[in-house]
């Protein structure tokens, strides 16, 4: 079964923390997304990635094929941040399986 | 580059109505996902399309619920005679399904209340 699991999944933060989201998925993905969800609902694609370390500003995504794990890393926090993250596994069947997402609040 | 567009942003229908929703992929995408939010729930997989084909509608429900994305237009989710418990964030995302690249870009979603 394609599973995907998330932690934690409440988080909270004073403004400037290092900020890290885990992600464990099961066998046979081809890509893994990172996506962002704030209070009025849109969904942004932050990361996709199958292999090694994506940064984009404040944000790195890394991803480790033999231990079937992925990691969020938000540096330098700011209450703009506050979202929820979802991390979502591509399988072969090119449909993506969603993890339960983690609720990020960052404090001023 | 507009992005994926989704309308309408918000849909209120009662029991028994149908709901229409549509989503117009980022220009040069040829492949259509659908996902469904339910309250206080993570998003679920319903339906995968290419141009006029149907690729993987296992996370339909199996009644009043069908997808289309013809040749010309954007793709349409059909809801009918709905139910309260369809009331959910309903989103799309497009793809441009090559195999070096397939990564998949959200539309807004459509948020359907059924009273």
């Amino acid at each position: 079964k394609n599973e995907v699991e998330q932690s934690p999944q409440n988080l909270t933060a004073q403004e400037g923390e290092f900020i890290t989201i885990n992600c464990s998925y099961s066998v046979g993905i081809s890509a893994l997304h990172w996506l962002q969800q704030h209070p009025g609902g849109g969904i942004v694609s932050l990361f996709m990635l199958s292999s090694g370390k994506k940064k984009h500003g404040r944000l790195i995504a890394t991803i480790n094929i033999q231990e079937k794990h992925s990691s969020l890393h938000i540096t330098a926090s700011h209450p703009r941040d506050s979202a929820v993250y979802i991390c979502a596994a591509l399988y072969n069947t090119d449909k993506l399986i969603f993890g339960t997402g983690t609720r990020l609040q960052v404090f001023p | 580059n507009a992005g994926v567009m989704q309308n309408p942003r918000h849909l209120v229908r009662r029991r028994g109505q149908e709901a229409r929703l549509r989503c117009s992929p980022m220009k040069g995408h040829s492949h259509v996902y659908w996902y469904r939010q339910l309250p206080e729930e993570g998003l679920k997989f319903m339906v995968y399309l290419q141009k006029e084909n149907i690729i993987d509608e296992s996370g339909m429900p199996k009644e009043r619920f069908s997808a289309e994305f013809p040749k010309e237009g954007p793709s349409i989710l059909r809801i009918q005679q709905v139910v309260r418990g369809d009331s959910a964030a309903y989103f799309c995302a497009s793809s441009p399904g090559t195999r070096d690249y397939n990564e998949q870009f959200f539309g807004p979603g459509t948020r359907l209340t059924v009273l």
